[in-house]
Parts: C-alpha cells; structure tokens; sequence
C-alpha cells in the first residue's frame, strides 16, 4: 500500500458546485497532516493544515479520520480560481518523514 | 522577506556535465530541504538539513551532494548530469517539525 493516496482526478465541475477530495495515508503513527495546492508549473503552498476535531476555513472544510485513516478537503461554492492540483501531506513526526500525496486535479469550468 | 529563493529557474546541462542549484531563505529556518517532482511520482525528498553543518539522505539521494555551511543557503549539486535527473526541482524550508513548508518557485532542469 502506498504511504498516501490521492484520486488524480481530473475532478471537473461548475463554478458553485461543491466538490470533496479524500486522501489515505499507511502510517498510524502519523501525528500532523496538510492540504496544499499548487498551481500549475507553480511551487506548492500551504492551502491548510488539518486537525483532529475538523477545521474550516472560508469555503474550505477539512477533516481527519484517524480510525480509518484518511483525511477530506470539502470545497463550497467552487470559483474559477480553485482550478489547482491538491496535494494530500502527511507528517510520520521525524524531517525525513513529511509524505506528499500525488495529487488531486482540480477543474472549475464556468 | 524573499521567502524561500532559487536560482537558477530553467537550466539545460549536456550529459555528463555538472552544476550547482542554488537555495536561500531569510526566515531563519533550521529544516530545509530539496525535491524533485516528476509527472506521476509527485514531490521526493532528495536531500534534508536539520541546521548547519548537518545533512542527510531522503528517498532518492543517488547523483546529488549538498551542504549547509550557513543557516540560509542550502546549494544542491549534481556531481554528473544524467537524462534521468531531468525534472523540477523545489528547495524548501521550515521552522520547525510540524510548521508550515515553504516551497521556492523552482528550478526547471533538462539534460540533455
């Protein structure tokens, strides 16, 4: 099993619609997760870090499940400027352990 | 603050030949690191430092040296330039083990 998984999408959806990625990750031990976004031919940035108890953002929502170890970005209201890529990041705890997922395309058409 | 800055953004090196990516950041950071992203790997570590003077390997090390005399700059060296380390390539850097990385723009390599 890889160590984080994402969909590769294309996701493609309207302006307005709401649209969920997952990501799974293998390490129970895993202690801090992240979603980051990065534009085409861009650097990643942070988009938002995820917490245990679930944590928003404006239109953005996210969610960890420990359990079943996976975590969730919920968009709302999609706009234009959310077509991006989504990287699912997973922290193990040690440097050398920061895993990113492949990512998760995203395509807002109007 | 510049953040985290690469030079040079596009390069293309024959076979063979070698060069010197260079990285800085003016945050203070002590963890910074290099990666290469490829269409359908996504981003691997090559190369981490958890302060100066200290380095060591991530997942694929194999054809690049680096090192980390000062706290700002962390260069990457590719010793002799293969196909196979045609990519893009991002330093980053942060604070500490469960902040915020923060990427460089990047620096687009072929080899030729």
């Amino acid at each position: 099993r890889k160590e984080v998984e994402q969909d590769p999408g294309p996701f493609n959806v309207p302006e307005g619609a709401t649209v969920a990625f997952n990501c799974t990750y293998s390490n129970s031990a895993s202690q801090s997760f992240f979603w980051y976004r990065q534009d085409c031919r861009k650097e990643p940035k942070l988009l938002m870090s995820v917490y245990s108890s679930g944590n928003e953002d404006g239109r953005f929502t996210a969610q960890l499940n420990r359990a079943s170890q996976y975590i969730s970005l919920l968009i709302r209201d999609s706009k234009l400027s959310d077509s991006a890529t989504y990287l699912c990041v997973v922290n193990g705890g040690g440097y050398s352990t920061l895993t990113f997922g492949k990512g998760t395309m995203l395509l807002v058409s109007p | 603050n510049a953040g985290v800055t690469q030079t040079p953004k596009f390069q293309v090196l024959k076979t063979g030949q070698s060069m010197t990516l260079q990285c800085a950041q003016d945050m203070n950071h002590e963890y910074m690191s290099w990666y290469r992203q490829d269409p359908g790997m996504g981003l691997r570590l090559i190369h981490y430092s958890v302060g100066a003077g200290i380095t060591d390997q991530g997942e694929v090390p194999n054809g690049y040296n680096v090192s980390r005399s000062t706290t700002e700059d962390f260069p990457l060296r590719l010793l002799s330039a293969a196909p196979s380390q045609t990519s893009v390539y991002f330093c980053a850097s942060r604070s500490d083990l469960r902040g915020e990385q923060f990427f460089g723009p990047g620096t687009r390599l072929t080899v030729l």
